[in-house]
């Protein structure tokens, strides 16, 4: 499967917990995006990089939300002291230069309990 | 602030029949307009695209109508089939500007009845 990667699928954590979530672009994507979508919602933009590069962080992103692309590969997203709001689908998806092929991943299901 | 709204929110179609999703937009920035299928559990996948150099595109049974003047464009299903069945997206992009991000509607859950 050479497609957008997510681990895990599936999270359930404890409100006040820390979570981290991995994405894998596909190889030689250079762009990688994290949107968030809940129930019954489109996705929201929450950040992309260009490589390594941090460009652009949504105002939905607080404080406690931090993402990396190291080596512009791989990316993670980490949820510092969760909250109930944090409740949904993180999707990752990656692109080769333009917008228009955007590849999205199956997605990190996040439960705050 | 919803800049891209969607509608209807649910729609249940015979096999066979024609299905139309529509989304109206607010920001004249804007100048990609994607449509993105999604099966549950899945990401959303990317259907077909328009610029607003042309008013529709089709390909195969999806079809794209796009009036810039009333910032509206619409996605057509011929022939719907119970494959189908799936929430649609809209979104829109500012491709020029500085950002690369789309901006979503709210969904459309299309049911195909066999």
């Amino acid at each position: 499967d050479t497609g957008v990667s997510q681990d895990p699928r599936h999270k359930i954590t404890k409100r006040g917990q820390n979570v981290t979530f991995r994405c894998d672009p596909i190889s030689e994507h250079n762009r990688l995006y994290w949107y968030r979508q809940t129930l019954g919602q489109g996705p929201e933009f929450l950040t992309y990089f260009q490589n390594e590069a941090q460009l652009e962080k949504s105002r939905l992103l607080s404080d406690r939300f931090s993402a990396e692309r190291p080596k512009g590969s791989f990316s993670t997203l980490e949820i510092q002291r969760t909250e109930q709001g944090d409740s949904a689908m993180y999707l990752c998806a990656s692109s080769l230069g333009a917008i228009e092929k955007l590849f999205f991943g199956s997605g990190t299901q996040l439960s705050v309990l | 602030q919803q800049q891209v709204k969607q509608s209807p929110q649910s729609l249940i179609v015979q096999k066979g029949g024609i299905s139309i999703i529509n989304c109206a937009y607010e920001n004249t920035a804007f100048d990609y307009f994607p449509w993105y299928q999604q099966f549950p559990g899945k990401g959303p996948a990317l259907l077909i695209a328009i610029r607003p150099d042309v008013s529709e595109k089709k390909e195969g049974r999806f079809t794209i109508s796009f009036n810039k003047s009333a910032k509206q464009f619409s996605l057509h299903i011929m022939d719907s089939q119970p494959g189908d069945s799936a929430t649609y997206f809209c979104a829109a992009n500012p491709i020029k500007a500085a950002g690369n991000k789309l901006t979503f509607g709210g969904g459309t859950r299309v049911l195909v009845k066999p």
